[in-house]
């Protein structure tokens, strides 16, 4: 079982829909959970942390859940500029220090 | 403004030619990591240092030396042994936690001729 697993998708959706990428973790005891977002040859950027209450930052909404060791992201009002490979990523172990585990990313186009 | 810089953002290596790849940060961070990432693929962990003149191999180490000789800098030397080096390679730094994820540089993109 990967240490962190995503649907690769492509998930393709008009503007203006609302979009949920999911993802699970092995690692009970991990710590921090972060949705990175990655542009088509370019870095990863951090687009949010994930908490255990919950976050929200504008159209994007995450979630985690510790017990079925989950995490969601939630695009509202999908933007032609959202389209984007969305990384799900974890830390490895209990400690946090260390390193971070990276999804394999979930790719998605926005159409007009 | 403080950030992470890794050069060249082109490299080309000619077959049993080691390269050196770049990254530096102004962060201040303490933690420094190379990733590659191959097309259609995920971020594969090479090497990281918590400390300087401290690192420990990722997952895929093999073919590839790294050094820490100051907090600031950790260069990436891909050797003639590893085979398949074509790849996209990123460096990123974090603070002593990871409470606040990594901070990427903008990579550097190796090709064998």
């Amino acid at each position: 079982r990967k240490e962190v697993e995503q649907d690769p998708g492509p998930f393709n959706v008009p503007e203006g829909a609302t979009v949920a990428f999911n993802c699970t973790y092995s690692n009970s005891a991990s710590q921090s959970f972060f949705w990175y977002r990655q542009d088509c040859r370019k870095e990863p950027k951090l687009l949010m942390s994930v908490y255990s209450s919950g976050n929200e930052d504008g159209r994007f909404t995450a979630q985690l859940n510790r017990a079925s060791q989950y995490i969601s992201l939630l695009i509202r009002d999908s933007k032609l500029s959202d389209s984007a490979t969305y990384l799900c990523v974890v830390n490895k172990g209990s400690s946090n220090t260390g390193k971070l585990i990276f999804g394999q990313g979930t790719t998605l186009q926005v159409k007009p | 403004d403080g950030g992470i810089t890794q050069s060249p953002k082109y490299l080309f290596r000619k077959e049993g030619q080691n390269v050196t790849l770049s990254c530096e940060q102004n962060l201040n961070h303490d933690a420094m990591y190379w990733y590659r990432q191959d097309p259609g693929q995920g971020l594969r962990l090479i090497y990281y240092s918590q400390i300087v003149n401290d690192f420990q191999k990722g997952d895929i180490a093999e073919g590839y030396s790294v050094s820490r000789e100051k907090k600031e800098s950790f260069p990436l030397t891909v050797t003639s042994a590893q085979k398949n080096p074509t790849a996209f390679y990123l460096c990123a730094s974090a603070r002593g936690t990871l409470n606040y994820g990594y901070t990427f540089g903008s990579g550097t993109r190796l090709t064998v001729v």
